[in-house]
């Protein structure tokens, strides 16, 4: 069974600070996806990887995939107010069209 | 209207009520897709629709029963629902076998069952 898990659940952290999301999965997949969704919306799509050593960048998130590792991290830099949100990476199995959601990371960011 | 637009936004009702939600998408896609999004649960894909032909159902139980008329349109047909059944309805569709697979999703329906 494909499992998909994220580290931190929880985060709290100080404006201009850095720090990084951690996404594991369980079985080869070579799609990893981002979304990020805001309290009471829906989910909006930030990044896709499709290779190993993806690397994705939009503002102050970087994103990459290492496959032979099944991991992605999600990179924030010098955070603001705005970033505060819940994060979710997503994988695919190939061949399907069955995506696993990680639990989510939700991400507070302090003025 | 662009994306994908869910309808109601919120909906309310008894364990012995009937309802049916709503999901149209406005990007010529040809897979659509139903989740469940409880507090504290990851998102739970429940059923997906390939050129209106079902390809995956999630052992979803038969009181949630979807249709997909066109490839544009998809609805959940929803009935004597229990209260655990509460949460947020996310339709999202996508364009297969097209890489990137990215799935657009609408806004949601916040389900409350009394």
């Amino acid at each position: 069974e494909l499992k998909v898990e994220q580290n931190p659940l929880f985060l709290s952290m100080q404006e201009g600070k850095n720090y990084t999301i951690y996404c594991n999965y369980s079985t080869t997949s070579d799609r990893l996806y981002w979304y990020r969704q805001d309290p009471g919306k829906s989910l909006e799509s930030l990044f896709v990887l499709l290779s190993n050593g993806a690397v994705k960048q939009e503002g102050r998130l970087m994103a990459s995939l290492d496959t032979k590792a099944r991991l992605s991290t999600l990179h924030i830099t010098a955070a603001v107010h705005d970033l505060s949100a819940t994060y979710f990476c997503a994988v695919d199995t190939s061949g399907t069209y069955k995506y696993i959601f990680g639990t989510g990371t939700r991400l507070k960011v302090l003025a | 209207e662009t994306g994908v637009t869910q309808t109601p936004r919120h909906l309310v009702m008894g364990m012995t009520n009937k309802k049916s939600l709503k999901c149209e998408q406005h990007l010529g896609h040809n897979a659509m897709y139903w989740y469940k999004q409880s507090a504290k649960k990851p998102l739970e894909l429940m059923f997906v629709y390939s050129l209106e032909e079902r390809v995956e159902n999630n052992s979803v139980p038969s009181r949630f029963s979807p249709e997909c008329p066109n490839s544009s349109h998809l609805f959940l047909h929803l009935h004597t629902l229990q209260p655990e059944d509460s949460a947020l309805y996310l339709c999202a569709s996508s364009q297969q076998p097209n890489l990137p697979y990215e799935q657009y999703f609408g806004p949601g329906t916040r389900l409350t069952v009394t």
